[in-house]
């Protein structure tokens, strides 16, 4: 079993759709969570990053952690067209501890 | 004012060739990564360092060599390029400690022929 599972799509969905986008993991010892965005040809850019269970809400875009069940989530509500990009959670245990370890990322299409 | 910049953006060489790419950050981290992102787009980390020091290297050929001649500074140099070295490189920087969010550069492009 891989580290870190996210399906990686396509998705392809209509502008102002919900989208959900997850992630399992394995690796109990991980205690921050992350997500990325990439655009095509381009680096991926943090998004959310979250510490332990809970949730993070930054405008549209909300992350959940739920470390019980070793589930991850991103929301973005009111999707726009320029959400088009891979979205990849990241994990790692923090501290001295400098591995990040990614998803394989999920390709997001809005359609306007 | 680009926080984590790497040069050059594409690199188009032959097999058998050496080529190193470089990649500079501005943002006072004293922690640098290289990952490699393959065709599906998976991005695995390839070696870390912090403050000029060696901390992580994971399964790579010892034909990657990586140099940190500072702690802005975290070079790639690549011996003997095979065809499946294609790729796009990522340069990464992040502090030391706390959740380790990692700021990426644009990434080079290599395609070996």
């Amino acid at each position: 079993q891989k580290e870190v599972e996210q399906d990686p799509g396509p998705l392809s969905v209509p502008e102002g759709a919900i989208v959900s986008l997850n992630c399992t993991y394995s690796n109990s010892a991980f205690q921050y969570f992350m997500w990325y965005r990439q655009y095509s040809r381009k680096g991926p850019e943090l998004l959310m990053y979250t510490y332990s269970s809970g949730n993070k809400e930054d405008g549209r875009f909300t992350a959940q952690v739920d470390k019980s069940s070793k589930y991850i989530s991103l929301f973005i509500r009111d999707s726009q067209p320029s959400d088009s990009a891979t979205y990849l959670c990241a994990m790692s245990r923090g501290g001295s501890n400098y591995k990040l370890t990614f998803g394989k990322g999920t390709l997001l299409t809005v359609n306007p | 004012d680009t926080a984590v910049s790497q040069t050059p953006k594409y690199l188009v060489t032959q097999m058998g060739n050496d080529k190193s790419i470089k990649c500079e950050q501005n943002l006072g981290h004293d922690t640098m990564y290289w990952y490699k992102q393959d065709s599906k787009k998976f991005l695995k980390i390839m070696f870390s360092y912090n403050n000029k020091e060696l901390i992580i290297n994971e399964t790579v050929p010892n034909r990657f060599s990586p140099k940190s001649p500072d702690k802005a500074h975290l070079n790639l140099h690549i011996n003997s390029l095979e065809l499946g070295d294609s790729a796009v490189y990522f340069c990464a920087s992040s502090v030391a400690s706390g959740n380790n969010e990692q700021f990426f550069g644009p990434g080079t492009r290599l395609t070996v022929l």
